[in-house]
């Protein structure tokens, strides 16, 4: 069974640039979740999709932020304009199951880190 | 405000030993504590959880042990490898009405040395 993948691995842009991050979970897994790590901190909740439905985004920091879920396949999350807060490693993650146990056991991709200049 | 702290950045120690890794949370609605494991470069990987209706979870090497009193849980790895050097977080969540979110601490790094 394949990871979840994310890409790029890195991306540096400068200050009022636009990103587009991309994130390919586990297949099968409804759940679909992104998270963020700023400087060695704490790895902090962004949003939860379940399926194409965003099922809580009270992590996403303002509307600089965006992400989709086509299809309840694969997600994008773009900055658009970057700021230099929001330099980082972002990961997302995937769980199985819409409730109980499994679905509360996320697997995360590598993450990417981004860096704005 | 954090609600979950690992108050170690670091840990050494010997192959063969006890690592403790500790971890105490400030939210009482928290009712399922993960840790997961990170290296280098790498995402972080699912190491093992426990439900706040036990006091002790136990895989292998790895045990978790939960005090719902003191809001503490630490994750003994016995005998430690030098595998085992990575960056462990502890994370929590709440069942009923949190959604699937973890909210996680900083991360302790642990370093096993020969």
């Amino acid at each position: 069974e394949a990871g979840v993948t994310q890409f790029p691995s890195h991306s540096v842009i400068e200050k009022g640039q636009t990103v587009t991050l991309r994130c390919d979970p586990i297949s099968g897994h409804d759940n679909l979740y992104w998270y963020r790590r700023v400087m060695g901190k704490e790895i902090k909740f962004l949003l939860h999709f379940v399926k194409e439905s965003k099922q809580d985004e009270s992590g996403m920091p303002n509307n600089r932020f965006l992400a989709e879920r086509t299809g309840g396949t694969y997600s994008t999350l773009k900055v658009q304009p970057a700021e230099l807060e929001d330099s980082g490693v972002y990961f997302c993650a995937s769980s199985r199951g819409l409730a109980g146990p499994s679905s509360y056991e996320q697997y995360f991709g590598p993450g990417t880190r981004l860096t704005v200049t | 405000d954090q609600q979950v702290k690992q108050n170690s950045p670091s840990l050494s120690v010997q192959e063969g030993r006890i690592s403790i890794l500790n971890c105490d949370y400030t939210n009482s609605m928290f009712d399922y504590f993960l840790w997961y494991k990170k290296y280098p470069a790498e995402g972080p990987t699912f190491l093992i959880s426990i439900s706040s209706i036990k006091d002790k979870n136990e895989d292998g090497r790895f045990t978790v042990f939960l005090n719902k009193s003191a809001k503490h849980l630490s994750l003994h790895i016995v005998p430690s490898q030098p595998g085992d050097s990575a960056v462990y977080f502890c994370a929590a969540k709440y069942i009923t009405g949190g959604g699937n979110k973890l909210t996680f601490g900083t991360g302790t790094q642990l370093k096993v040395e020969l």
